[in-house]
């Protein structure tokens, strides 16, 4: 299976941007590739998914390098809510059970 | 709408007791998934349902662990003859969807064993 690596932890000013990279080079055609984020004492939550193209929703975007190898989310304005930890995984197309790394901690500074 | 609820929220117990954990999935999904967290790790898979049906129990650690969802609706994980090693944060997931869908966490059941 394909893995990804993260950093271990990143700092960001609150109201700042927040780019956050993800290496998969071993990455298949058919690998989703999907973020969900941890807040302290609290499960996972879904942050948002892609393919190919770049996607955008509320929360966050999702920039997918052009030969898929690598991925960056984006949290535009960083607020002291984003402190946690955000997990890249990759996801078959029929596949269903998330496989978690060690993520990247995330710090806001207000 | 609820989301998933566990309970109890915290367990201790001895070691060599039987531990029995709930989960309550958002009503209408199909899939449900339980994920174990040891303390500054990832969540590990342990094992999913499709309705009632456990289709992968790949990742239960041994055969003290058992998972069951006989409705199809809420589940229970149990742990029989709990180790120390047993002690982390198990979760419960649910998704609306078979495969590849946005999966709904609960806030996890911290089991300690003493």
């Amino acid at each position: 299976d394909a893995k990804t690596t993260q950093p271990n932890s990143m700092e960001s000013n609150e109201e700042e941007p927040v780019h956050l990279p993800c290496n998969h080079s071993t990455i298949s055609g058919t690998d989703y590739i999907h973020w969900y984020r941890q807040l302290p004492s609290q499960g996972p939550e879904y942050v948002i998914h892609g393919l190919t193209s770049n996607v955008n929703n509320r929360m966050a975007s999702l920039a997918i390098a052009e030969d898929r190898k690598s991925s960056t989310l984006i949290l535009h304005r960083a607020t002291l809510r984003d402190a946690a930890v955000y997990y890249c995984i990759l996801l078959k197309a029929a596949g269903n059970k998330l496989t978690f790394g060690g993520g990247t901690r995330v710090l806001v500074k207000p | 709408g609820a989301g998933v609820s566990q309970s109890p929220r915290y367990k201790v117990a001895k070691r060599g007791q039987d531990v029995a954990l709930r989960c309550d999935p958002i009503s209408g999904h199909v899939s449900l998934f339980w994920y174990q967290q040891a303390l500054g790790q990832g969540p590990e898979f342990l094992t999913y349902f499709q309705n009632e049906a456990q289709l992968d129990k790949s990742g239960l650690p041994s055969d003290r662990f058992f998972a069951e969802r006989p409705e199809g609706s809420v589940s229970t994980l149990k742990i029989q003859r709990t180790q120390q090693e047993d002690s982390a944060v198990y979760l419960c997931a649910s998704s609306l969807r078979r495969v590849t869908g946005e999966q709904y966490f609960g806030p996890g059941t911290r089991l300690t064993v003493t």
